[in-house]
């Protein structure tokens, strides 16, 4: 059971929009702790897509965006692109538990 | 280009050690802080263990706390994590992962070493 909430999966169209939530509490998002983002795709290392809720690394498109409310927080991908069916996970830090935490994933499906 | 290195993974039988080490190149290391995060067959990501950029202070997921340590070499721009008293649910793909100047994100991660604990 991870300590971050994760849909197991989603999925979407080419060109659609999609969203992956990211729910977590009073001692984590809602500690006021940054939310981070990491895209996984099959058979590699995860890579950083978004971090400090909604910043981008440079060379990750601007159709992925980040947000934060309370305690969770939010991916979206506009446009999706075929090269977009991945793993992606969130992740923040827990203050009772002195660690970084991740949620447990959502596999993206374009259909 | 920052480039992470991880090696030493291997078969181990329960209650048995390892010692995973990470060779880091393209930054300087001494300036920042490392992870190691894990991942089991199939299952999602999992951090295990944090050392500051000059190794004063370490942290552990509860899970690993007491069996594992975490170490670095700042002369041989090397990280490593100490595993001992393995168990089966320990059986996973091994990141070395680096941190920020600031911030509790990852934002560069190795390619992984496969750590399998079986009889």
């Amino acid at each position: 059971q991870s300590v971050l909430t994760q849909p197991p999966s989603v999925s979407g169209a080419p060109g659609q929009r999609v969203t992956i939530s990211c729910i977590g509490s009073s001692s984590n998002i809602g500690a006021g702790f940054d939310v981070h983002w990491y895209q996984q795709l099959p058979g590699t290392a995860p890579r950083l897509l978004i971090y400090g809720n909604s910043f981008r690394p440079s060379g990750v498109p601007d159709r992925f965006s980040g947000s934060k409310s309370g305690t969770s927080a939010s991916l979206a991908i506009t446009g999706l692109q075929a090269e977009d069916e991945a793993d992606y996970y969130c992740q923040s830090y827990n203050g009772s538990l002195s660690g970084r935490v991740f949620g447990g994933g959502t596999k993206l499906t374009v259909l | 280009q920052v480039h992470l290195v991880e090696s030493g993974g291997g078969v181990v039988q329960p209650g048995g050690s390892l010692r995973l080490s990470c060779v880091a190149s393209g930054f300087t290391f001494n300036f920042y802080g490392m992870h190691w995060v894990r991942q089991a067959p199939g299952k999602g990501l999992e951090w295990v263990a944090f050392i500051r950029y000059d190794g004063s202070n370490e942290t552990f997921a509860d899970s690993v706390k007491g069996r594992f340590t975490i170490s670095r070499d700042n002369t041989k721009n090397t990280l490593f994590l100490q595993m001992s008293s393995l168990r089966a649910e320990d059986t996973a793909i091994y990141y070395c992962a680096k941190a920020p100047n600031l911030g509790t994100y990852i934002d560069y991660w190795g390619q992984g070493t496969l750590v399998t604990v079986s009889s």
